[in-house]
């Protein structure tokens, strides 16, 4: 069975300090997405990542995917109180329509 | 942008009730998914299709069934509601890159 391991599961920090979200598997995935899920809303799609080695910038987050497609980080910096939320990987296979989800990093930044 | 919306936010049903949730997208996607989301379970999925009238079990369809009779629209049906399907519930399409979009959830409660 794949499983997607997030670390850490809970995550509580001030505003303006730095942070890494870490998704691990045994698996290799063809992609992987990272969401942010607010409470009582759906997961927001936030960024995919597809090539080993690979890094994306979205403003003040940074994601990588690892070389060997099977890990991948998501580092905010400078975390803001709208950073708050539910963080979840998501790695895709190819050869089969299944997503598997990871167990979540739950992060709460304080003003 | 990519929309996907569900016809509740919130719905309380009785036991034994036949319970509808729909879903919509807007982007003339091909999958569709329902997913349930539950504290310490993550995001399992219940049912996936792949095209109008095509569908595929995912890892938890015991209780529920589907429908899509039009690409745009996904429904997933409790044929009789119990305690234990009592959760959030997830639909989402998927584009030619592999991507999720997600809606705005269903948080049903059945008493």
């Amino acid at each position: 069975t794949q499983l997607l391991e997030q670390s850490p599961q809970f995550l509580s920090i001030q505003e303006g300090e730095n942070l890494t979200v870490y998704c691990n598997s045994s698996s290799v995935f063809s992609s992987l997405q990272w969401y942010r899920q607010e409470p009582g809303e759906g997961p927001v799609l936030l960024v995919t990542v597809v090539t080993g080695g690979e890094v994306k910038k979205l403003k003040r987050l940074t994601f990588q995917f690892g070389d060997a497609r099977k890990d991948s980080s998501l580092h905010i910096t400078a975390a803001q109180p709208g950073d708050t939320g539910l963080y979840l990987c998501a790695g895709y296979g190819g050869g089969t329509y299944k997503y598997i989800f990871g167990t979540g990093t739950r992060l709460k930044v304080l003003a | 942008d990519v929309k996907v919306t569900q016809s509740s936010r919130y719905l309380v049903k009785r036991t034994g009730e036949k319970v509808f949730l729909e879903c919509v997208q807007d982007m003339d996607h091909e999958n569709m998914f329902w997913y349930r989301q539950d504290p310490g379970l993550g995001l399992r999925l219940i049912y996936f299709s792949y095209d109008v009238k095509m569908k595929e079990k995912g890892d938890i369809p015991e209780g529920y069934s589907v429908s899509r009779e039009k690409k745009e629209r996904f429904s997933l049906i409790l044929e009789s509601a119990s305690t234990n399907q009592t959760s959030m519930y997830l639909c989402a399409s998927r584009d030619r890159l592999y991507e999720q979009y997600f809606g705005p959830g269903t948080r049903l409660t059945v008493t």
